[in-house]
């Protein structure tokens, strides 16, 4: 497609569930990146995917976030064990280098609602 | 760390009018990009603006312009003749040099337009 897309777009589950988010990043594109938007704030960094090595992975929450990237093209972000605290939309974004000259593409983003 | 902070959460203008968001920043890096991104009802994170720190000429886009103010950390965004698909949430961020990749966000401010 043309740009990144995610999958779902609106996951419900119940606390203590396994969840796993989708995000297939524009075709060409190298760099990947996760992040989360909890309600009434910005957007928070949770890793950066360079081709399927993940240089940064500074900004995962807990061990219970983990993510991977096969193909150097779609990703998927897991969290295990989902408490509340992680209800929020979930964003990918993807440029087709990474660095400072390549602006990040987002995706409409994953809205996670824990129960 | 960097921080980057929007202290006004919400603004209104009129439409045709012209309105300027607030965006300051803290860093001791020399080198960076700062963006200003918008984030409609859709939830995807759109592109507006860029402007590379080296760069003294403030960036342009059409109806937008950034006053980016180097020594006072400062980067506001005018949005000249607003019109009602200008109604969003803006988010400034901020790209550091040196090998991380994740772009700081503030925690965004709210605009409506009226009729």
């Amino acid at each position: 497609g043309a740009g990144v897309s995610q999958s779902p777009s609106n996951k419900v589950t119940e606390k203590g569930k396994d969840v796993e988010l989708r995000c297939d990043p524009i075709s060409g594109h190298t760099a990947l990146y996760w992040y989360r938007q909890s309600l009434g704030q910005g957007l928070e960094f949770l890793i950066y995917f360079q081709g399927n090595s993940a240089p940064d992975k500074s900004g995962l929450p807990s061990d219970r976030f983990s993510a991977e990237r096969t193909g150097g093209s779609v990703s998927t972000l897991t969290i295990q064990r989902t408490q509340q605290e992680d209800s929020a939309v979930y964003l990918c974004a993807s440029s087709s280098q990474g660095g400072l000259n390549q602006p990040q593409h987002f995706g409409d983003g994953t809205r996670l609602s824990i129960l | 760390a960097q921080t980057v902070t929007q202290s006004q959460p919400e603004m209104s203008v009129q439409e045709a009018e012209t309105v300027t968001l607030s965006c300051t920043y803290d860093t001791s890096e020399s080198d960076y990009y700062l963006f200003w991104y918008k984030q409609p009802p859709s939830r995807q994170m759109i592109l507006v603006i860029r402007q590379e720190a080296y760069k003294q000429q403030n960036a342009t886009e059409n109806r937008f312009s950034v006053n980016f103010q180097k020594a006072a950390k400062s980067f506001s965004l005018k949005i000249s003749d607003s019109q009602l698909g200008d109604a969003a949430m803006y988010f400034c961020a901020y790209l550091p040099q040196g090998g991380s990749e994740k772009l700081v966000f503030g925690k965004g401010m709210k605009l409506t337009v009226n009729p």
